[in-house]
């Protein structure tokens, strides 16, 4: 049973052309985060919600942004994606923070 | 310094051998680990977590050294489903509890 589900799996967008990914959870936890990981790097936290409160990493960049609307759904806007966004995005959940986070399959993002 | 640092390797063992990964961290106030394994192209799955007594789960131990500030991780018995590459991550005390990597360690293991 799929706890944290992502989608699309794969996405694959132009230069500059805006694209959402996005994230649910069946664990009703509290907390969501998103994380770039590009190959061969660790995961990279670029913001996450406690609830409805966003925290954003000091280093994300303006480029990305993120919508929780309700405690299942969060989603990853990023309005104009260059070719140095490509990687994959994983989403996670904690019940809490300083929890353990369980992370979804992930999206895998190729910018033509 | 880099906050978690991993030997991002490969390892190459043959099936059967006993290996090990160490994980060092730069923050001494850090609370808790957690060992995630992660496939090509894949997500993170949680292993185990570590805490100050370490703890053991099959063929699977995991210690923290908290005077020397690195966690381990001890594998028995390699199969060779065990090939894939193994993160570390910790808390660290900056206010918000935020989740810090290393790149991982990869793991080959070979019949």
């Amino acid at each position: 049973d799929a706890m944290v589900i992502q989608n699309p799996r794969y996405q694959v967008t132009q230069f500059g052309k805006p694209v959402t990914l996005s994230c649910s959870q069946t664990l009703n936890h509290n907390v969501m985060y998103w994380y770039q990981q590009k190959s061969s790097q660790a995961p990279k936290l670029l913001f996450h919600y406690y609830d409805k409160d966003f925290n954003n990493e000091a280093d994300t960049p303006d480029n990305f942004q993120s919508r929780r609307p309700n405690t299942s759904f969060c989603f990853l806007d990023i309005r104009s994606p260059g070719l140095g966004d490509a990687a994959m995005y994983l989403c996670a959940t904690s019940r809490d923070l300083a929890d353990t986070q369980y992370f979804g399959p992930g999206t895998r993002l190729t910018v033509l | 310094r880099k906050e978690v640092e991993q030997d991002p390797g490969p390892f190459n063992v043959p099936e059967g051998a006993t290996v090990a990964f160490n994980c060092t961290y730069s923050n001494s106030a850090s609370q808790s680990f957690f060992w995630y394994r992660q496939d090509c192209r894949k997500e993170p799955k949680l292993l185990m977590s570590v805490y100050s007594s370490g703890n053991e789960d099959g063929r699977f131990t995991a210690q923290l050294n908290r005077a020397s500030q690195y966690i381990s991780l001890l594998i028995r018995d390699s199969k060779l489903s065990d090939s894939a590459t193994y993160l570390c991550g910790g808390f660290l005390n900056t206010g918000f509890q935020k989740l810090v990597f290393g790149t991982g360690t990869r793991l080959l293991v070979s019949p």
